[in-house]
């Protein structure tokens, strides 16, 4: 049983450039959500999907950010013409929809925007 | 939203000592979890305790959800404890809210 997984690891970026980050969640989870968290605080709810479906989105996501689920199965974060303020930890969870809907976590991509 | 704060901010143990931590959340919920975040940054889940007490090894935690409030126990800590423990809260079928977390350190 493989858990949630999110590729790269680690990315170093110089300000003004593109980048894209990729989530595979739980293979039987429907449900599909990506957090940021900054240094010394708790992380923030970005956005989520059901399926291929992308349900809701927080006010964080600027315009520079978009998230993608094609198929249902992987996630895509793509933030544009990046700034040094969106240097963060980038991590994706997965749940199944219901009342029971436990949230697991990747182990996040690290982002450094020089 | 929903808000939830997390006390103390920052515990220091020695190896074997017994720690409470506390989340209060402002409204009802659907679903808490208690997370601990390693030094590389990974959550491990630790419980999902909308109601009710569970326990696990040496970790156990409450939640009166009629009084807005979350417990997780350490016991006989241990230097693998340390670590950051967040607590999440979701309002609607759908999103978590963190606190701040509480940063834990175990010395020997």
């Amino acid at each position: 049983d493989t858990g949630v997984s999110q590729n790269p690891r680690h990315k170093i970026t110089k300000r003004g450039q593109n980048v894209t980050f990729r989530c595979d969640p739980i293979s039987e989870h429907n449900r599909l959500y990506w957090y940021r968290q900054t240094l010394g605080q708790g992380p923030e709810f970005l956005t989520y999907f059901q399926n291929e479906a992308q349900l809701e989105k927080s006010r964080l996501l600027s315009d520079r950010f978009s998230a993608e689920r094609p198929k249902g199965s992987f996630s895509t974060l793509e933030i544009q013409r990046t700034e040094q303020g969106d240097s963060a930890m980038y991590l994706c969870a997965s749940s199944l929809a219901g009342l029971y809907n436990e949230q697991f976590f990747g182990p996040g991509t690290r982002l450094t925007v020089l | 939203g929903i808000q939830v704060e997390q006390s103390p901010p920052d515990l220091i143990l020695q190896e074997g000592a017994n720690s409470t931590l506390r989340c209060n959340f402002s409204d009802s919920v659907n679903n808490l979890q208690w997370f601990h975040q390693n030094p590389w940054g990974q959550l491990i889940n630790l419980f999902y305790i909308p109601s009710g007490t569970k326990q696990n090894g040496r970790l156990s935690a409450t939640t009166v959800a009629t009084e807005r409030y979350s417990l997780l126990y350490i016991s006989s800590s241990q230097t693998t404890d340390s670590g950051v423990y967040f607590c999440a809260a979701m309002e609607r079928y759908s999103t978590l809210t963190f606190g701040k977390g509480t940063m834990l350190l175990v010395s020997p």
